[in-house]
């Protein structure tokens, strides 16, 4: 039963420090999405990737988020700093192909920045 | 900026009813896709329906699709407990098939 996997699954950390997150998206699959969902804003998607390749990061604030995929097997999120308006669910999510199709999604990081 | 909009944001109902969201949305479209979350966990792709079809049926689920009023709908039929959970539209935009545009949800409560 393939699944995309993240971690950590709960994140507490402190106003400056830096937050690491990881994704394992679905073997095979080419395009891996980050996502960020707070009450007040739903799900906004902060950049994805295909074939590993940066397409769109214009959701993501520059100055303090980035994202990279190593590897076919590995997408990491980074906050530094991290400050508490960063307090969210962080969703990675793959999927196949080039059109945008079916997504699937991970279980999800939630961050808490005190 | 949200594309869709689910209606209505809240649905309580009984076990067997029948539950109907809707969404609207604002730009031409590729295909709308229905998908659930239940709380804690990571969204659950439904179902697709492309913007040539007007209607798709997967199990219980009924989704409708009207492109000349830029509206979707998503019928639960008989539905359970275990149906509790938010409904989120998203659709995939004409000439910008990049990105899906995601809506606010609509969280269902269904009581046995």
């Amino acid at each position: 039963d393939a699944r995309v996997t993240q971690t950590p699954r709960h994140k507490v950390t402190e106003m400056g420090q830096e937050v690491t997150m990881r994704c394992q998206p679905i073997l095979g699959h080419n395009t891996v999405f980050w996502y960020r969902q707070t009450m007040m804003q739903g799900l906004e998607l902060l950049a994805y990737f295909r074939n590993r390749a940066p397409l769109d990061d214009s959701g993501m604030p520059k100055d303090r988020f980035s994202a990279e995929m190593p590897d076919a097997t590995l997408a990491t999120l980074k906050i530094q700093p991290s400050e508490p308006r960063d307090s969210a669910v962080y969703f990675c999510a793959s999927g196949q192909g080039q059109g945008f199709y079916e997504q699937y999604f991970g279980p999800g990081t939630r961050l808490t920045v005190t | 900026s949200q594309q869709g909009e689910e209606d209505p944001q809240a649905l309580s109902i009984q076990e067997g009813e029948n539950a109907t969201m809707n969404c609207s949305y604002k730009t031409s479209i590729n295909n709308l896709q229905w998908y659930r979350q239940n709380s804690g966990r990571g969204l659950v792709h439904l179902i697709l329906i492309r913007s040539n079809e007007r209607e798709k049926h997967s199990g219980r689920l009924r989704v409708t699709l009207d492109t000349s009023k830029k509206s979707s709908s998503l019928l639960i039929t008989a539905s359970r407990a275990a149906d509790t959970a938010s409904y989120f539209c998203a659709t995939s935009n004409a000439g910008n098939n990049r990105k899906l545009i995601w809506g606010l949800g609509t969280s269902l409560a269904v009581n046995p």
